[in-house]
């Protein structure tokens, strides 16, 4: 596609639920990167995987945070377990180049509610 | 203690006025410094990269400054639009030891309202 693909983009989910959120990024594209966004905040750092290799995943706030992009390009990011305070906008980007040095072109984000 | 301090928080303008949104970091030394732009509801979309040896970098009527010395870096929106409210954050990219391939580090942005 021509940007970066997000789906769910609401989801509401009962405390306890698990579930998948789904980042298709730009094709080609070296990195991927998740972000976590609360209402009025910028976005926080949750994990980064350059091709299928996810090199840094010190963001993710608990073990029910997993993340995966097994072929190097879609990448899912899962919540076991929901609690209320993982409610929140989650935010995919995608870079061509390895790192911090291209441009990062984020999609819409996945907004998740935790009742 | 964020890394990436923007200022004001909000602020609300007339359309068709200027205004200049500020942002302070503490990080020494730095790949780049982002500008972007975020809407309601959607994700943030660049609006300037700035490296460390460039001091100025316009996109239309916004125009991006960066003074490496203070650690400073403003955003000039010129003629304001209904269009421009939004949200805009500051990244600083951040080179780190131990992880080769650095991290951004994202002020918690300036939301602006532009008014009729």
């Amino acid at each position: 596609g021509a940007g970066v693909s997000q789906s769910p983009r609401y989801k509401v989910a009962k405390r306890g639920q698990d579930v998948a959120l789904r980042c298709d990024p730009i094709s080609g594209h070296v990195s991927l990167f998740w972000y976590q966004q609360a209402l009025g905040q910028g976005p926080e750092f949750l994990t980064y995987f350059q091709n299928e290799a996810q090199l840094d995943k010190s963001g993710l706030p608990s073990d029910r945070f997993f993340a995966e992009r097994p072929e190097g390009s879609v990448s899912t990011l899962k919540i076991q377990r929901t609690q209320q305070e993982d409610s929140a906008v989650y935010l995919c980007a995608s870079s061509l180049a390895p790192g911090t040095v291209g441009e990062l072109f984020f999609g819409e984000g996945s907004r998740l509610t935790v009742l | 203690k964020n890394q990436v301090e923007q200022s004001p928080q909000s602020l609300i303008i007339l359309e068709g006025k200027n205004c200049t949104l500020q942002c302070n970091y503490t990080v020494s030394p730095f790949s780049n410094l982002r500008w972007y732009k975020q809407d309601t509801g959607r994700g943030p979309v660049s609006l300037t990269i700035m490296t460390f040896s460039e001091n100025t970098k316009s996109n239309g009527r916004y125009t991006a400054t960066l003074d490496a010395d203070t650690k400073q870096s403003s955003l000039h929106i010129t003629a304001s639009q209904l269009s421009d409210s939004a949200s805009y954050i500051c990244v600083v990219s951040v080179p780190t030891q131990t992880d080769s391939w650095g991290k951004f580090q994202f002020g918690a942005g300036t939301q602006v309202v532009v008014t009729p």
